[in-house]
């Protein structure tokens, strides 16, 4: 059984487009996350739900807007994608918001924008 | 700035030897610390973390690392590497004061060779 699973693996495509990436957890955790990886393998932070409601909100663009229909579930929608996109989209789960709790990470979703 | 550094890009090492992988941090209090992996293709794994207590803390499979204050050091070592330890290796940062944020350093490439 999956822990944290995330669609699509891969997904290429043109500029412009908007596209979402889906997480689903069923851990039972109650806090998700969202981290980019960019081609440096340099992963940061973006967003973090907690119970459905956002408790970190790093400096992104706001394209990008995660959406928490039910603690399982932590979706990132980017709108009107740009060359910069490119990266691998990871999505973490914990039991809680405190870094007490490990986070236990998707597969990632590699993005591609031509 | 605040920060988190991992000095080495990639390192090498032949089967059976020993390892060490460098991480210090630039914050002026003890932030949490972690180490993670990533195996290719994957999504990230928690190996150990140091919050408090014993400076020398044992991770799963096989890895410990030592926290010394004197040096911002959080150095991660395997006493005799495995072939499956090939990996990108991951340093992590939740500096004090922050809530729940969560730094990562730059990563270190492991190739073991046979």
């Amino acid at each position: 059984d999956t822990a944290v699973s995330q669609t699509p693996k891969y997904l290429v495509t043109q500029m412009g487009n908007d596209k979402s990436i889906k997480c689903e957890q069923n851990l039972g955790h109650d806090t998700m996350y969202w981290y980019k990886q960019d081609s440096k393998k340099f992963l940061k932070i973006m967003f973090s739900y907690n119970n459905k409601e956002l408790i970190i909100n790093e400096t992104v663009p706001n394209r990008f807007s995660p959406k928490s229909p039910d603690k399982a579930h932590l979706n990132l929608h980017i709108n009107s994608l740009e060359l910069g996109d490119s990266a691998v989209y990871f999505c973490a789960s914990s039991q809680g918001p405190s870094r007490f709790n490990e986070q236990f990470f998707g597969p990632g979703t590699r993005l591609t924008v031509l | 700035a605040q920060s988190v550094t991992q000095p080495d890009i990639h390192i090498t090492v032949s089967e059976g030897a020993s390892l060490e992988l460098r991480c210090n941090y630039s914050y002026g209090a003890t932030p949490y610390l972690f180490w993670y992996v990533q195996s290719p293709g994957q999504g990230l794994q928690l190996l150990l973390k140091y919050f408090s207590g014993d400076t020398l803390v044992q991770g799963i499979k096989g890895f410990e690392a030592e926290f010394k204050r004197s040096q911002s050091s959080f150095n991660l070592r395997k006493p005799s590497v495995h072939w499956s330890d090939a990996a990108e290796y991951f340093c992590a940062v939740g500096p004090p004061n922050t809530g729940n944020q969560f730094y990562f350093g730059t990563g270190t490439s492991l190739t073991v060779i046979p």
